[in-house]
């Protein structure tokens, strides 16, 4: 069972429609929780950073954070076909020294005109 | 501020050969880490440097070293490269004290 399980998608949606991506983890020590955006071909861009249970927003972006139930979210408001991407979530537990960054495999998002 | 930097982009290589990928950090970041990222797949961790020092490694094999210069740059080099080396070959930069990982666009690595 892989540490960090996110649906590959693809999710596809209409314009201006909100947006749900999903992670679930199996590690309670996870502490740090991110999101990154990757586009085809290029590196991931961070978007969201969050260390505590709950809700985090940033725009048309909110991230949330259930560490008891080991489940985080990204809400997407008001998609638009920019938003077209890759969605990677992102975790780390760095009180063990464990500072490495573990991904899920990423959903992938398209958003109809 | 220029952001991460990753040289080449893109390289062919054939088995058995060797490679070596370089990355400068983001300004005033000190730490790099090396990712791989097959195809349809998320990051993997490689290996991470600050000062100058390996601080941790992932779970891959010995084929994959790196190195980090006094000015934070830092190199991945692969030996022997076997067929499922092929990936995007990311690196990030960081504050050591901070969680955030920044990526640079990436060196994509075909072994044929």
């Amino acid at each position: 069972q892989k540490e960090v399980e996110q649906d590959p998608g693809p999710l596809s949606v209409p314009e201006g429609a909100i947006v749900s991506l999903n992670c679930t983890y199996s590690n309670s020590a996870f502490q740090y929780f991110m999101w990154y955006r990757q586009y085809s071909r290029k590196g991931p861009e961070l978007l969201m950073y969050t260390y505590s249970s709950g809700n985090k927003e940033d725009g048309r972006f909110t991230a949330q954070v259930d560490k008891s139930s080991k489940y985080i979210s990204l809400f997407i408001r008001d998609s638009q076909p920019s938003d077209s991407a890759t969605y990677l979530c992102a975790m780390s537990d760095p009180d063990t020294g464990r500072r490495a960054l573990t991904f899920g495999s990423g959903t992938r998002l398209q958003v109809q005109p | 501020d220029a952001g991460v930097t990753q040289s080449p982009t893109h390289l062919i290589k054939t088995r058995g050969q060797q490679v070596t990928l370089r990355c400068s950090p983001k300004s005033g970041h000190d730490t790099v880490s090396w990712y791989q990222q097959a195809l349809g797949q998320g990051p993997q961790f490689i290996f991470q440097y600050y000062e100058e020092e390996e601080r941790q490694r992932g779970n891959f094999p010995d084929r994959f070293s790196g190195h980090q210069f006094p000015n934070y740059s830092s190199e991945l080099n692969v030996n022997a490269l076997l067929l499922g080396d092929s990936a995007l070959y990311l690196c990030a930069s960081s504050l050591t004290d901070q969680e955030t990982q920044y990526f640079g666009p990436g060196t994509r690595l075909l072994v044929l």
